[in-house]
Parts: C-alpha cells; sequence; structure tokens
C-alpha cells in the first residue's frame, strides 16, 4: 500500500498522559499536514510542514501539542498532559509540489482519553 | 476568512444524478473551490476543484457559477458507494497562500438502492 499510514489506528490513553502518534506520508511528498476530527465536525487544520520545516500551526495548537518532522520524511505528534477534550480523530494528509496539488489523507489515528 | 454554507443531508437513488450544491457569498478573486469527501471510517479524499471554469474529472463534474458566489458537485451517476460527506472548501490561492484546508460541516450524502 503506498498511501498515507498512520499508527496506531486506534489509542486509548488515561488522561494526563502523553501520547504520540505516527505518520508515513507518500514517498517523496514534501508537504505534511495534520488535522483533528472531532465527531459530526468537519476536520481542522493543525499544522504544515514542508520538507522538515513547520511553516505553518493553528492556533488550535496548543502548548501540549508539538509536531516535527525529522529529516522531512515521517511526522509525529505529540500531546503531553492528555485531557478529555483531546478525544479525537487525528488525521495526517500529504502531497506534492509547491504549487496547489491535491491532498491524500490517511486513515487517522482514533484517540480516546478517558 | 471566506465561509461555505451547505446543506447538512442529501439524498439521491441509485444511478440518478446528483447535484450538491454550496454557497460562497464572500469568495475573494484567489480562492480556488476545493471539494472532498469522507466515506464512513475513512480520511477525506480528493474530488475535484476549481477557479472559475467548469472542471470535469472522472469522478465528478464542477460548475463554477458566473460571479463565483456558488457552485455545484455534479455526481452523474450516483452508486452505494458514494454515499459519504461531501466538502466544499475555499482554498486561498497565490503567493504565500496558506496550505490548509478548512473544512466546514459538509454534506452527508444517502443513495437508496
Amino acid at each position: 500500500d503506498t498511501g498515507v499510514s498512520q499508527n496506531p489506528r486506534h489509542k486509548i490513553t488515561k488522561r494526563g498522559q502523553n501520547v504520540t502518534f505516527r505518520c508515513d506520508p507518500i514517498s517523496e511528498h514534501n508537504r505534511l499536514y495534520w488535522y483533528r476530527q472531532t465527531l459530526g465536525q468537519g476536520p481542522e487544520f493543525l499544522t504544515y510542514f514542508q520538507n522538515e520545516a513547520q511553516l505553518e500551526k493553528s492556533r488550535l495548537l496548543s502548548d501540549r501539542f508539538s509536531a516535527e518532522r525529522p529529516k522531512g520524511s515521517f511526522s509525529t505528534l505529540e500531546i503531553q498532559r492528555t485531557e478529555q477534550g483531546d478525544s479525537a480523530m487525528y488525521l495526517c494528509a500529504s502531497s506534492l509540489g509547491t504549487g496547489f496539488t491535491e491532498a491524500f489523507f490517511g486513515q487517522g489515528t482514533r484517540l480516546t482519553v478517558v | 476568512d471566506a465561509k461555505t454554507t451547505q446543506p447538512n443531508s442529501m439524498e439521491s437513488n441509485e444511478e440518478e444524478p446528483v447535484h450538491l450544491p454550496c454557497n460562497h457569498s464572500t469568495i475573494s478573486g484567489t480562492d480556488y473551490i476545493h471539494w472532498y469527501r469522507q466515506l464512513p471510517s475513512q480520511g477525506p479524499e480528493y474530488v475535484i476543484h476549481g477557479l472559475t471554469s467548469n472542471v470535469n474529472n472522472r469522478m465528478a463534474s464542477l460548475a463554477i457559477a458566473e460571479d463565483r458566489k456558488s457552485s455545484t458537485l455534479i455526481l452523474h451517476r450516483a452508486t452505494l458507494r458514494d454515499a459519504a460527506v461531501y466538502y466544499c472548501i475555499l482554498r486561498k490561492g497565490g503567493l504565500g497562500a496558506g496550505n490548509m484546508l478548512t473544512f466546514g460541516g459538509g454534506t452527508r450524502l444517502m443513495v437508496k438502492p
């Protein structure tokens, strides 16, 4: 499968714990995006990387959230001190190029904070 | 940021055409109109996009009003696999434009056999 891969697919954690999600974009895609989606809502943009540089961050991305993309390949999204409000689907997408190209989304990681 | 308005839900019969409307009355001259859809338990999937002219691809057609304040996604023959939430999104173009997609609530399309 050469699509966007996200791991794990599901994560249940206790409030206050740290969690880390991984996204493997389509090979050679230089752009990578993270979104969050709560039940019944459309996805909300969190952050964007072009190669290894994090170029945009949403105001939704609080200090407890951090994203990295070392070497411009895979990316990780870490949430520290999780809260129940962090429960959501976390989606990763990638695209190629400098102008507009379509974004390809992964299937997401569903986080449940109990 | 310019906003889009879509009906919450629509129903269609299988093998009939479907017209999904989107209003974007505050669209600016550099905004592109994108459509994505999200099947159950999947991430969103690109459908089509356009700026001013109508567009066709293997999945759908996009009809853009002359004043660009509205657009319509056309599925020519709906199948059960087209049942999904369809999002109409405005994306800024031009140098220095952002790269994120701002999703609204979308239209949930139900297809009846």
